[in-house]
């Protein structure tokens, strides 16, 4: 079984940085492609990229000129690092795991979801 | 991008129904095509992948079909566990991109 778990800050301030790390366990990150993806209530389940350890790397155009993701195998993580953020990025932030070899790519297992707030 | 757009946005209906939720692409996805299940407060969970295979572990009441731009995922036989919202999803290329939902509540 594969788990995945969101940490860091709930609540970022306007126009700084938003950082999210996902941790894996029960599997490696330096196989399949790893996402994030973010649910708000104005705008639903919204896919912001993926990564993998080939250095496959893959941003959703909305979030393009703002968004780094990394991948720590030593430490079996992912990371999102989102700048100057809006209101408008206030979500919940799932990490999911990748299976199927694109196009016939799904997300087959998802972390908790972190709830990050934007706000001063 | 790709937009998915699915119909109903929300539907009522009982336990031992048989619903449908439709899903329409923008563009050809041929048939990459996901769909998945979230009840309140909980995590999206994958039910079919590729339009019409079941996720494994998958109860067998879930169907998916479809081709091209039009998709359905069906329930047979609805289950009290099965009141939910329904998101598709398209793979076939990025930015990877979801339909708004469909609520099926009791």
């Amino acid at each position: 079984q594969v788990y995945l778990q969101e940490s860091g800050p709930g609540l970022v301030k306007p126009s700084e940085a938003l950082s999210l790390t996902c941790t894996v366990s029960g599997g490696s990150v330096r196989s399949y492609y790893w996402s994030w993806i973010r649910q708000s209530p104005g705008k639903g389940l919204e896919w912001i990229g993926y990564i993998h350890n080939s250095g496959s790397i893959n941003y959703s155009p909305s979030v393009k000129s703002r968004v780094i993701m990394f991948l720590d195998t030593s430490k079996n993580q992912f990371s999102l690092n989102l700048t100057s953020v809006t209101a408008a990025d206030t979500a919940i932030y799932y990490c999911a795991r990748v299976v199927g070899a694109v196009p016939a790519a799904n997300f087959d297992y998802w972390g908790q979801g972190h709830l990050v707030t934007v706000s001063s | 991008d790709i937009q998915m757009t699915q119909s109903p946005s929300s539907l009522s209906a009982s336990v031992g129904d048989r619903v449908t939720i439709s899903c329409r692409a923008s563009q050809f996805v041929s048939g990459y095509v996901n769909w998945y299940q979230q009840t309140p407060g909980k995590v999206p969970k994958l039910l079919i992948f590729a339009a019409s295979n079941l996720q494994s572990g998958g109860p067998s009441r879930f169907s998916g079909s479809g081709s091209g731009s039009d998709f359905a995922l069906t329930i047979t036989n609805l289950q009290p566990e099965d009141f939910a919202t329904y998101y598709c999803q398209q793979s076939y290329s990025t930015p990877w991109t979801f339909g708004q939902g469909t609520k099926v509540e009791i």
